[in-house]
């Protein structure tokens, strides 16, 4: 497809559960992000990859979040010890290189309960 | 230093009305403004952005202007129509960085 592609779209774990969430970039796309959207507010950076390096994880909430990209494409976000505070959208990005332009997938809606 | 303030929370606008969304940033690093539209259940969608060297850009109904002194910046939204009712989000970043930060967000509904 033309477009980011995430999977799955709705993900629903018991509390204490590892989830694994998957985003596929635009085809040649160097840049991957990674942001937690919570209900009615913006989206907030978590990570960024620059081919297959993770360049920065500052914003991860917890060691319970993990991000991989290992062959420099499709990516996967991995929470362990699911919280019900992690319950959010989490969108992935990617563009050519850098911050512009970014193109968002439709995001993955977790919840915990 | 890293927040971007925007506002209002929401609006509410008649068919054919002009809608105004405003945001300011206190990081006076901050060279890139884009704007997104996003509809419920789908990612954000680049609408249009700006650079500090103009104070103005133009795409079709959707008018960036920027105040470079003020640290602000706003879309206008020309001839609103119901179908761009979504939310929209600012954001600033630093060219040749990757780091977007958002705005809140502004849940625009443009009543027919």
């Amino acid at each position: 497809g033309a477009g980011v592609s995430q999977s799955p779209r709705y993900k629903v774990a018991k509390r204490g559960q590892d989830v694994a969430l998957r985003c596929d970039p635009i085809s040649g796309h160097v840049s991957l992000f990674w942001y937690q959207q919570a209900l009615g507010q913006g989206p907030e950076f978590l990570t960024y990859f620059q081919n297959e390096a993770q360049l920065d994880k500052s914003g991860l909430p917890s060691d319970r979040f993990f991000a991989e990209r290992p062959e420099g494409s499709v990516s996967t976000l991995k929470i362990q010890r699911t919280q019900q505070e992690d319950s959010a959208v989490y969108l992935c990005a990617s563009s050519l290189q850098g911050i512009q332009p970014q193109h968002f997938g439709d995001g993955t809606r977790l919840s915990i309960l | 230093q890293q927040q971007v303030k925007q506002s209002p929370q929401s609006l509410i606008v008649q068919k054919g009305g002009i809608s105004i969304i405003n945001c300011a940033y206190e990081n006076t690093a901050f060279d890139y403004f884009p704007w997104y539209q996003q509809f419920p259940g789908k990612g954000p969608a680049l609408l249009i952005a700006i650079r500090p060297d103009v104070s103005e850009k133009k795409e079709g109904r959707f008018t960036i202007s920027f105040n470079k002194s003020a640290k602000q910046f706003s879309l206008h939204i020309m001839d609103s129509q119901p179908g761009d009712s979504a939310t929209y989000f600012c954001a600033a970043g630093k060219d040749g960085s990757y780091k977007l930060i958002f705005g809140s967000g502004t849940r625009l509904l443009v009543r027919p």
